[in-house]
């Protein structure tokens, strides 16, 4: 079955430092998407990044970068010079064949001032 | 402007009443999907169509039903509210094809409904 791992529940980083969320997957596709989205604590979903499985490249859209390494099923995101906007949860997601999106546990970050 | 609507956004409601939690979106997209959110947790879905006359149920069991008997509208109904129906619900839609949209690649959320049952 397919399975988006989150294993942090929890981070925290100092204001202007980079840091990485960990996500791992798990999915017998070939074809298949994987998605980083930030919930603040107001509810909504905002896209942050998308990397298709035949993406050569990593994905990068401005301080969002994700490291994928297909090999070991891994899709970890790293924002850059964190703001205090940052501050929020964030999710994993990957399309399945026929397309729903099934999400990770979802990881809290807290930026620090 | 959002393309997905969700109405209502807050929502309190006594045990036993009959609720439904609208869904609209305005893109013509086939695929509506129903996910239920409990705070800090993750997304879980709950309910699925791939067009009009379809409906599907998702991973998690729930004891809500969907229709969908227009394209653009996905509503969600509980028969009778209890309060272990307290959570968030979020609708959202997506449509081919996948990966040409720089803004959501392919996948709209709405705003979502925080539903409490007392």
């Amino acid at each position: 079955a397919q399975k988006i791992t989150q294993t942090q529940p929890g981070m925290f980083v100092q204001e202007k430092e980079a840091v990485t969320l960990d996500c791992t997957y798990d999915t017998s596709d070939q074809s298949y998407g994987l998605f980083w989205y930030k919930q603040p604590s107001s509810g909504e979903m905002i896209f942050l990044i998308y990397q298709g499985s035949y993406d050569e490249q990593n994905a990068t859209e401005g301080r969002y970068s994700l490291n994928f390494q297909k090999a070991r099923k891994s899709a970890n995101l790293v924002i850059s010079a964190s703001q205090l906007g940052d501050s929020a949860m964030y999710f994993c997601a990957m399309r399945e064949f026929g397309g729903k999106l099934i999400f990770g546990q979802g990881t809290e970050l807290s930026v620090k001032p | 402007e959002a393309d997905i609507y969700q109405t209502p956004r807050y929502l309190v409601i006594g045990t036993g009443k009959k609720i439904t939690l609208e869904c609209s979106q305005t893109m013509g997209h086939d695929k509506m999907y129903w996910y239920q959110q409990d705070p800090g947790m993750e997304l879980h879905l709950i309910h699925y169509s791939y067009g009009v006359n379809s409906t599907e149920k998702g991973d998690l069991s729930s004891e809500s039903t969907v229709s969908r008997i227009r394209t653009e509208h996905f509503p969600l109904t509980l028969e009778s509210a209890r309060p272990s129906h307290t959570s968030q619900y979020l609708c959202a839609s997506s449509g081919y094809p996948w990966g040409t949209n720089p803004t959501s690649y392919g996948y709209t959320f709405g705003s979502g409904t925080r539903l409490t049952v007392v």
